[in-house]
């Protein structure tokens, strides 16, 4: 059973400071990894996608990836209270399939 | 773009019933999707399409369960005789094949919550 595991928190963070999201997954051969962020009530959103080790930055989300490891994160810098939502992680193995984390929760504090 | 369109919004319906969700993928794109949420956990995989062809079905999804994309364009997801379990969020999402799963990048719509009476 391939599974993807995230601290459904919640996750309390100061508005302004660094939010640091991780998830772990048991599939060794994942290929491709995606952070989502879904608000209450929505669908979720894709902030990034990430297939090599080591870090990708988009703005004031960088993504880190550790497959030797089998764990991506995403961090946010800068937090602002808009960024209060769930954050998904979905990795993919060999195929189009995406298995899912539960979500962690993030609250920013202003 | 316009965005992964999904028909209706919501919909409650009575244990029993048969509901039908429609989805319209993003224009050029010839992957679509089809996942269900429910409340504090992340998106379930059900089934995929590469044009009008289902590739995937989850072994979860019982035989009430069905989908169509009879021209390649938009999907249909069937429930047949509804219970109160198959309430959640049906989600439909949609890609753009560039060969590789690798690269594959999936562009959500905003859903259908159902809910079972």
């Amino acid at each position: 059973q391939k599974e993807v595991e995230q601290n459904s928190g919640p996750l309390s963070v100061p508005e302004g400071a660094i939010a640091s999201l991780n998830c772990t997954y048991s599939d060794r051969g994942s290929q491709s990894f995606f952070w989502y962020r879904q608000y209450s009530g929505k669908s979720p959103e894709l902030i990034m996608s990430i297939y090599s080790n080591g870090d990708k930055e988009d703005g004031r989300f960088t993504a880190q990836l550790n497959k030797a490891s089998q764990y991506v994160s995403l961090l946010i810098r800068d937090s602002q209270p808009s960024d209060s939502a769930t954050y998904l992680c979905a990795v993919r193995g060999e195929g189009y399939q995406l298995i899912w984390g539960a979500g962690t929760k993030l609250i920013i504090k202003p | 773009d316009t965005g992964v369109s999904q028909d209706p919004r919501h919909k409650i319906t009575k244990r029993g019933q048969n509901v039908t969700f429609r989805c319209d993928p993003i224009s050029e794109h010839n992957r679509l999707y089809w996942y269900r949420q429910t409340l504090g956990q992340g998106p379930e995989f059900l089934t995929y399409f590469q044009n009008e062809a289902q590739l995937e079905k989850s072994r979860l999804l019982s035989d009430r369960f069905s989908a169509e994309r009879p021209k390649g364009s938009f999907s249909t997801l069937e429930i047949q005789r509804t219970e109160q379990g198959d309430s959640a969020m049906y989600l439909c999402a949609s890609s753009r094949d560039r060969g590789r799963p690798s690269t594959d990048t999936q562009y959500f719509g905003p859903g259908t919550r159902l809910t079972v009476l």
